[in-house]
């Protein structure tokens, strides 16, 4: 199975300063037909995940810009240009490129 | 607008049993995997099971393996999934999701497994 290790796990930003998740997989997540499935998710207390980032760097529709995402293979990243108060909560990798597909533990992201 | 609408959950005894559906709009939803994923409380997220489109391919995680069935109707544009021998740490909420390049999700439903 793939196992999907995210880092930090906490992540105290100050508002308008970057944040930077990264994800790491314990294979490669290129699938046979040429895409990497993995996606980033946005999880706030009480909803459901959100789909903000999927094969790796094309964001959701509607996701501001200050999200990007980037890398290749087995490693990962997430990037928020400048952390907003909407962007708190818990942010996690996914892959769906191998069965079983899998998550990231997550990463909570608070304001200092 | 795609919408995904879980049912079904609730409180069940150890050994019990549940079904969960989904009721899909707003997209065909004939042409799509389909995915139940669950979040244990205070846990991160976990797939449990998945879907071909035309109901012919089915993969779940190990441990509902034999215990849970996944299943589909598209004519009523509907998941659904059958749990049985419900044990304690089947307690989660349980989220549909479409999956695409880009996953959709429904709300999600509780199952709470407690005697």
């Amino acid at each position: 199975d793939i196992v999907m290790t995210q880092t930090p796990l906490s992540s105290p930003v100050t508002l308008g300063q970057p944040a930077s998740i990264s994800c790491r997989s314990s294979h490669s997540l290129v699938h046979s037909d040429g895409n990497t499935y993995m996606s980033w998710l946005h999880q706030r207390p009480g909803q459901p995940p959100r789909l903000l980032i999927y094969q790796i760097s094309i964001r959701f529709f509607g996701v501001p810009d200050r999200f990007s995402g980037s890398g290749a293979g087995t490693d990962f990243t997430l990037k928020i240009s400048r952390v907003e108060p909407e962007d708190v909560g818990v942010y996690y990798c996914m892959q769906a490129t191998h069965f079983p597909y899998s998550f990231g533990q997550g990463t909570k992201l608070q304001i200092k | 607008e795609v919408q995904l609408a879980e049912s079904g959950g609730g409180l069940v005894q150890p050994g019990g049993s549940l079904r969960l559906s989904c009721a899909a709009s707003g997209f065909t939803f004939s042409s799509y995997w389909m995915s139940w994923v669950r979040q244990a409380p205070g846990k991160g997220l976990e797939w449990v099971a998945n879907i071909k489109e035309d109901g012919s391919v089915k993969y779940y995680m190990d441990s509902v393996r034999g215990r849970f069935t996944i299943s589909r109707d598209n004519a009523k544009n509907s998941l659904y999934l059958q749990m049985n021998s419900l044990r304690g740490e089947d307690t989660a909420v349980y989220y549909c999701a479409r999956e695409s390049s880009g996953w959709r999700w429904g709300q999600g439903i509780l199952v709470t497994v407690s005697s």
